[in-house]
């Protein structure tokens, strides 16, 4: 069974930084790409940004670009989202997904961690 | 970059059938969608994913009740037999040139 648990999540001033990770066990992980999906308070869900299972491959919401960096470290089996100039609107629940990598699921998410709380506001 | 628009909410009586629609505004009408339920509290739950062709393919444990159709640029998701633990909010998303997109959601309330 996949497992994803994330964490990092704080209460952060604006302007400020913060890395999340996301641990994966129950898979091989360098086999999957992997996403960030974030949810503000009260709001739908918002894709953030996509890494190949090589870590070659990065990807950005415009929301986030320049901001945000996405990366992995394949032989801890971890994901990581490293976000800069945080912004009042950055504050969200922080879920990172695994892609199923084609097939039956095509690439949907068919796994997703609980979720870290960033809370940006002075 | 795809737009996917769902309705904001629906409601269906306990044991009866509702059917939420997902519209592919932007993008290929082939393009797979997927579903996503969310359950007050949790996080998100891959239900199945649905082809151009209308056919729908489930993620594991996700009951019989639910089932997947296409219309045109329309995806639907289908519950059955609707129970209490089916009130949450549905997401539809797809991909398309490394970006993906998810629709605002349906908060459904099972009556």
């Amino acid at each position: 069974e996949v497992h994803l648990v994330e964490s990092g999540g704080d209460l952060v001033q604006p302007g400020g930084s913060l890395r999340l990770s996301c641990t994966a066990s129950g898979l091989t992980f360098t086999n999957y790409a992997m996403s960030w999906v974030r949810q503000a308070p009260g709001k739908g869900l918002e894709w953030v940004s996509a890494i190949s299972g090589s870590g070659g491959g990065t990807y950005y919401a415009d929301s986030v670009k320049g901001r945000f960096t996405i990366s992995r470290d394949n032989s801890k089996n971890t994901l990581y989202l490293q976000m800069d100039s945080l912004r009042a609107e950055d504050t969200a629940v922080y879920y990172c997904a695994k892609d199923c990598g084609g097939g039956d699921c095509s690439h949907a998410f068919d796994d997703w961690g609980q979720g870290t709380l960033v809370t940006v506001s002075s | 970059q795809p737009v996917l628009t769902q309705s904001s909410s629906a409601s269906a009586s306990l044991g009866s059938s509702v059917k939420l629609t997902c519209t592919l505004s932007s993008g290929p009408s082939t393009s797979i969608i997927a579903w996503y339920q969310q359950q007050p509290g949790k996080a998100p739950r891959y239900l199945m994913n649905v082809e151009g062709s209308g056919t729908y393919n489930k993620g594991g444990g996700v009951p019989d009740r639910f089932s997947g159709s296409r219309s045109g640029t329309d995806r639907y998701l289908t519950i059955s037999n609707l129970q209490s633990e089916d009130e949450a909010d549905y997401y539809c998303e797809t991909w398309d040139s490394n970006t993906r997109v998810f629709g605002g959601g349906t908060k459904l309330t099972v009556l």
